[in-house]
C-alpha cells in the first residue's frame, strides 16, 4: 500500500466551479501536509502547507486536513482556466527530512 | 531570479553512456533533493541531502550517485544509463535543516532525459 493515495482524476469542470482535490494517507506519524501545482512541462510549485487539522485559506484556495481520518483536501473556489494543471499532495513526518508525494490529479477548467 | 537551476534541460543518451545532471540553488537552503517523475508514478525520491557533506538514499537510488559539492550544488550522476532511466528529473531544495520540517520545496524546471 502506498503511503499517500491521491484521487487519480482527470477532472474537468466549467469555469467558476468549486473544485475538490483529495488525498488519503496511511501513517498517523505524518505531521506536515503540502499542495503543489504543476503546469505542463514545468516543475511543481508550492501552493500551500499546513501542519494542523482544520482549514487554511489563501485567496481562492483552502487546504483542509482531517488527521483523525488521515484525509487531506484542496478546494478551489471560482475556478479559472489558469487553474488548469496537475495538483500534487505531499506529506512529511515530523523530522523525516523528505516528502512523499501523491501521483497527482490533472484538472482542466473549461471557459 | 532566485531559485533552483538545473542543467541541461534536455538530453538524449545511448544505453551505457554516463552523464551528470547539475543543480544549484541560491536561497541558502539546507536540504536538497533529486526526484524522477514518470507518467502514472508521480514523483519518486532518488537521493537527498539534509546538509552539506551528507547524502541519503531515497525510494529509487539504484543506478544513480550523487554529490553535495557545497551548500549550493547537488549533482546526480548516471554511470551507465539504461532505457528504464528515461524520465523527467527534478531537483528541489528546502530550508529544512535539523529539526521540524514542513517548509515545502522549491523545484527546478526539470531535465528531460531519454535513453535509447
Amino acid at each position: 500500500q502506498k503511503e499517500v493515495e491521491q484521487d487519480p482524476g482527470p477532472l474537468s469542470v466549467p469555469e467558476g466551479a468549486i473544485v475538490s482535490l483529495n488525498c488519503t494517507y496511511s501513517n498517523s506519524a505524518f505531521q506536515y501536509f503540502m499542495w503543489y501545482r504543476q503546469y505542463s512541462r514545468k516543475g511543481p510549485e508550492l501552493l500551500m502547507y499546513t501542519y494542523s487539522s482544520g482549514n487554511k485559506e489563501d485567496g481562492r484556495f483552502t487546504a483542509q486536513v482531517d488527521k483523525s481520518s488521515k484525509y487531506i483536501s484542496l478546494f478551489i473556489r471560482d475556478s479559472q482556466p489558469s487553474d488548469s494543471a496537475t495538483y500534487l499532495c505531499a506529506i512529511e513526518g515530523a523530522n523525516a527530512g523528505k516528502s512523499t508525494f501523491g501521483d497527482g490529479t490533472t484538472l482542466t477548467v473549461k471557459p | 531570479n532566485a531559485g533552483v537551476t538545473q542543467t541541461p534541460k534536455f538530453q538524449v543518451l545511448k544505453t551505457g553512456q554516463s552523464m551528470t545532471l547539475q543543480c544549484a540553488q541560491d536561497m541558502n537552503h539546507n536540504s536538497m533533493y533529486w526526484y524522477r517523475q514518470d507518467p502514472g508514478m508521480g514523483l519518486r525520491l532518488i537521493y537527498y541531502s539534509a546538509s552539506e557533506g551528507t547524502t541519503d538514499k531515497g525510494e529509487v537510488p539504484n543506478g544513480y550517485n550523487v554529490s553535495r559539492l557545497n551548500k549550493r550544488e547537488f549533482s546526480l550522476r548516471l554511470e551507465s544509463a539504461a532505457p528504464s532511466q528515461t524520465s523527467v528529473y527534478f531537483c528541489a531544495s528546502s530550508p529544512k535543516g535539523v529539526g521540524p520540517g514542513g517548509y515545502g520545496y522549491t523545484f527546478g524546471s526539470g531535465t528531460r532525459l531519454t535513453v535509447v
